[in-house]
């Protein structure tokens, strides 16, 4: 079946620092989409991104839609604290009906000690 | 505007018990969606509805698990008998325009 290949699994960041990861796979969709879940809550919408080569800025977060349409990456500029979490990609296929919402393992976002 | 609405929070059963789980979407939201995720994983589709019809429910093991969205509008996900490996958050979300948001999640533990 379809499956989104998202890395890093996890990575510290140190207040200040860039991040970027990204999200592969080996389907095409026509939409992606980036979210954050914080412990004990549900995912939240980041970025949404519908056309191939998108870029999409969301304050601090930029993510573009791959020319393949087969990956897409999410970048995060000036990390802080409250940055960290876990991030997940999710893609989609939309057709004729809603299609089918699937998602990324996740990419776990700390503070460096 | 309200957000997707999941109640209960936290649910602990026992094994072989049944359990439901409510869903009430953002007003206007033709898409609802069920998502189970377990520690540590990405949310797993279980079944997808469009107003009160079933689009997707492939991945719904159909012998323990039903769900229903009588009026397309709020929706009940329900597990009899429960196992101890469906501990886990059960996430709904609902949307429009590609745009899809989730509720807070049930966390089900299975003792």
């Amino acid at each position: 079946g379809q499956q989104l290949n998202q890395s890093p699994q996890s990575m510290f960041i140190q207040e200040g620092e860039d991040v970027s990861m990204n999200c592969t796979s080996s389907s095409i969709f026509n939409t992606w989409l980036w979210y954050k879940q914080d412990p004990g809550e549900g995912p939240v919408l980041l970025i949404a991104l519908y056309k191939a080569g998108e870029l999409t800025s969301n304050g601090r977060l930029t993510a573009q839609f791959g020319i393949t349409r087969k990956d897409s990456f999410l970048n995060i500029s000036a990390s802080i604290p409250s940055d960290v979490g876990i991030y997940f990609c999710a893609a989609m296929n939309y057709g004729g009906s809603q299609g089918n919402l699937i998602f990324g393992k996740g990419t776990k976002l700390s503070v460096k000690p | 505007e309200a957000g997707v609405a999941q109640s209960p929070r936290y649910k602990i059963i026992e094994k072989r018990q049944s359990v439901a789980f409510w869903c009430n979407p953002i007003s206007g939201h033709a898409t609802l969606y069920w998502y189970q995720q377990i520690l540590g994983q990405g949310p797993k589709l279980l079944i997808q509805f469009q107003n009160n019809g079933v689009v997707d429910d492939s991945q719904l093991p159909k012998d323990r698990f039903s769900a229903e969205r009588l009026k397309g509008v709020d929706s009940t996900l329900k597990i009899q008998p429960a196992k101890l490996e469906d501990s886990a958050v059960y996430l709904c979300a609902s949307g429009q325009t590609l745009r899809y948001f989730f509720g807070q999640g049930t966390r089900l533990t299975v003792v």
